[in-house]
């Protein structure tokens, strides 16, 4: 079992629409979680961290759920500029100090 | 403006002959590290620092070295590269309090 799981998507949807992507850990050590947005082979840039509480930045949301180990990201009335690939980041600081990615979520939004 | 510097931006090389790519980042960041970024694999981690003079291995490190004699500075070491290596390279940095990753613009290496 890969250790972040996504699903790789395409999503396909139209402007306006709500979408939301999942994504699994395994390890129960994980302690910080994040969102990142990837366009088309640029570098990845930090869309949210993840709290505990959940938290929200204008129309995205984001949730942890430390009991069955994923993290969700929702994103409301989708922009055509919300098209690019979704990241799931976990960090493991127990012993080591390791971050790791899910391979990613592909969004496309359709005018 | 804060960020995270990496050169050469592109690099095409031959099995075997040495490359450095260099990473340096202006924020004072504790942390650094390099991933590489494959289809189907998403990004992998190749080496992070935690400060300068510590350094340990991520998920694939092997074939790569890294030194870390200045806090600003991260190069990654390929002392033989193969076939194998051909790939999107990106360097990033982070404050160990918010754990907020900074990526540089990646480096894409071909080798032959």
């Amino acid at each position: 079992r890969k250790e972040v799981e996504q699903d790789p998507g395409p999503f396909n949807v139209p402007e306006g629409a709500t979408v939301a992507f999942n994504c699994t850990y395994s390890n129960s050590a994980s302690q910080s979680f994040f969102w990142y947005r990837q366009d088309c082979r640029k570098e990845p840039k930090l869309l949210m961290s993840v709290y505990s509480s959940g938290n929200e930045d204008g129309r995205f949301t984001a949730q942890l759920n430390r009991a069955s180990q994923y993290i969700s990201l929702l994103i409301r009335d989708s922009k055509l500029s919300d098209s690019a690939t979704y990241l799931c980041v976990v960090n493991i600081p127990s012993g080591t100090y390791k971050y790791i990615f899910g391979t990613g979520t592909r969004l496309k939004v359709l005018a | 403006e804060a960020q995270v510097t990496q050169n050469p931006r592109y690099l095409i090389t031959v099995t075997g002959k040495k490359l450095t790519v260099t990473c340096s980042q202006n924020m004072n960041h504790e942390y650094m590290s390099w991933y590489r970024q494959d289809p189907g694999l998403g990004l992998r981690q190749i080496y992070y620092s935690m400060n300068v003079e510590v350094t340990d291995k991520g998920d694939v490190p092997e074939g790569y070295k890294v030194s870390r004699k200045e806090k600003r500075n991260f190069p990654l070491i390929l002392e033989s590269p193969s076939p194998n290596q051909t790939s999107l390279y990106f360097c990033a940095s982070s404050s160990t309090l918010t754990g907020t990753q900074y990526f540089g613009p990646g480096t894409r290496l071909l080798v032959l």
